[in-house]
């Protein structure tokens, strides 16, 4: 079975905290996605990567920040948190094969900005 | 803009019944189609995969995909109280790099 684990579960920042949410995978994937999910809005995607060292920006990147420089770990940073980013983060991972696989996703991190 | 379309709901059904979910897409090039669970406060959970056109039955579930019309669906069968949560679908072209949820639709069983 796919693993993919975020390192905290909740999670209280003040405002204006750099913030950093790990993800870890144990399948080898190419691709790793971070999402926020808030009530109403659905799943938006932050960033992705296909890569390590790779980074693509996805629909809502403005405020956050992301690293990968191992091929198992994606992070998130938040370099100045602020409360509108209060939220659900979600990571995912998943293959990169022309066989389209599923995402599958952490545990999801609940970020509380104060 | 890539869309993926859902029902918001919620969907009520009774316990026993057939609930059915409806997801349209956009983007005629989409290749891949996913059916996630989403139980309140937690991740979702991947239940069906389809790729070509036609049924594909996994237990109580049966995902149809029509790729003429941008169509996908999930029957759920003889549904369950458990069977409550939000369902997403998601639409991915090649590589899994284009992946789009729709913003799911969410289903109570009534018992």
């Amino acid at each position: 079975d796919v693993k993919v684990t975020q390192s905290s579960r909740y999670l209280v920042k003040r405002t204006g905290e750099k913030v950093f949410l790990e993800c870890v995978q144990d399948m080898d994937h190419e691709n790793m996605f971070w999402y926020r999910q808030d009530p109403g809005l659905g799943l938006r995607l932050i960033y992705f990567s296909y890569d390590v060292k790779m980074k693509e920006k996805g629909d809502i990147p403005e405020g956050y920040s992301v690293s990968r420089e191992k091929k198992e770990r994606f992070s998130l940073i938040l370099e100045s948190a602020s409360t509108n980013q209060t939220s659900m983060y979600l990571c995912a991972s998943s293959l990169l094969t022309a066989g389209n696989q599923p995402q599958h996703f952490g545990d999801g991190t609940r970020l509380s900005i104060l | 803009q890539k869309e993926v379309e859902q029902n918001s709901g919620p969907l009520s059904v009774p316990e026993g019944a057939i609930a059915s979910l409806n997801c349209t897409y956009s983007d005629r090039g989409s290749q891949s189609f996913f059916w996630y669970r989403q139980y309140s406060g937690k991740s979702p959970e991947l239940i069906m995969s389809i790729y070509s056109n036609g049924d594909k039955e996994d237990g109580r579930f049966t995902a149809q995909l029509n790729k003429a019309s941008q169509y996908v669906s999930l029957l759920i069968r003889d549904s369950q109280p458990s069977d409550s949560a939000t369902y997403l679908c998601a639409v991915t072209g090649n590589y899994g790099q284009n992946f789009v949820f729709g913003p799911g639709t969410r289903l109570s069983v009534l018992p």
